[in-house]
Order: structure tokens, then sequence, then C-alpha cells
């Protein structure tokens, strides 16, 4: 019972750099989201998706793309690395069929921009 | 953007003693939700209320929607060890829509 599950845990970038953090989930969610969390900060939402082929921004989008070719897999590309992308992001799933199912959350990237 | 505002940022607490934490908004939100975060590990759903003065309890934790629908309060009583970790309130203004406004979070400290 894999739940939603991030890759890779922890990565070190340089500025300017690309990369794609993974996230999947095995509950058939149609909905999913991704957040950062930042020092004495809760959560914000960074983009989010109601289903496979349908993505929105959320609340601090810049940065930050998204695409959804299945329902399972939610990734998020940083196409060019900045510092002010240190965080750790954490990607949650939910399903849309039961509005009242809160959501899950899967266990963290902690990202670091050199 | 908007975050919810909680408090208190921290606390710490004899291991027995009751624990009270409350979040608030400028805004109408139709669900409230508290989570808690241990290190290393993703938020973990504690309680989730839908309803205006709805009152619900999930073994020693009790949670309250504010009738306001501005406010809710977290409750823990007779604290143990395993309640450490950082307690966060979130918001949700539609109902069933999933995007979640979260407050900065609450610090629990438990001294044995």
């Amino acid at each position: 019972n894999a739940g939603v599950t991030q890759t890779p845990k922890f990565q070190v970038l340089k500025t300017g750099q690309s990369m794609t953090l993974q996230c999947a989930q095995d509950m058939n969610h149609e909905y999913m989201s991704w957040y950062r969390q930042d020092p004495g900060m809760g959560l914000r939402l960074i983009h989010y998706s109601v289903g496979a082929g349908i993505t929105d921004q959320g609340e601090v989008p810049n940065g930050y793309n998204v695409s959804r070719s299945t329902t399972e897999d939610f990734p998020l590309r940083l196409l060019s690395a900045a510092p002010s992308q240190t965080s750790v992001y954490f990607c949650a799933s939910s399903s849309i069929r039961d509005p009242n199912q809160p959501q899950h959350f899967g266990d963290g990237t902690r990202l670091s921009i050199l | 953007g908007q975050q919810l505002n909680q408090s208190p940022q921290s606390m710490f607490i004899q291991e027995g003693e009751d624990v009270s934490m409350n979040c608030t908004s400028s805004s109408i939100f139709n669900t409230w939700l508290w989570y808690k975060q241990d290190p290393g590990e993703g938020p973990v759903l504690l309680i989730a209320l839908y309803k205006a003065g709805e009152l619900t309890s999930n073994g020693r934790l009790t949670a309250q929607f504010g009738i306001t629908r501005k406010d809710s309060f977290l409750n823990i009583s007779a604290s143990i060890p395993s309640d450490v970790g950082i307690y966060f309130c979130a918001g949700d203004r539609i109902q069933g829509a999933q995007k979640l406004v979260f407050g900065q979070g609450t610090r629990l400290t438990i001294n044995p």
C-alpha cells in the first residue's frame, strides 16, 4: 500500500540547472497537487491537477511547470533552478469523487539550490 | 498569498498537560483540516471538519469548526511524548476544491 511516492528524497542543484521531481500515487486519485514548505511557514500550493491532461496554477507557480499525462503521475519541473526555490516539496492526492476525502501527502523532497 | 493565522507558534509543556491551539482567517473557509507533521515526513491528517459549528474528536484530539467559518481550534488532552511534532491547520474555501491554504504551524515540545 504505497500511497503517494515522491522521488528523490533529497537533491542538491546548482543555480540554472533543471530537474524533475517525481510524484506517483496508486490510489486512482483524480486530484494531485504540489506544495512547497519553507521554514516558519505552512505549505503553499504550487500547481494542481484535477485529472489527466488538466493542470492549473496555485498560489506560487512561477518557476515551475507541471504536466499530467496519466492519472498516476504528476511530475514537477524546475526549468532553471534558483536559490529561492530551496525548499521541501510535497505532493498530495485525493479523490474528486469523494470531495470530503482530504488529501494524502507524500514524504517530501528536500531540494537545495546552490 | 494568504495563509491562515495559527497560534501559538510554539508550545513547551509537561507530559500529561492539555494543549490548545487555534487558527483564524479574515475570510470564510468551508472546510477546516488539522494535520500533524513529524520530522522528515509529510503531513498526516488528524481531523477534518466540514460544517460550521461541528465538533469532532479523534481519541485525545478534539477540533471545532468555528460558527463564523473563520476559525478553528484543536485541543489535545493528556499529552504524551508521541504528540511531539508540528501541527498545521488548513482551510479549503470551496468544499471539495482541495486547494488548501495552510497555517504557519504550531511546534509542540513535551518535557517528560
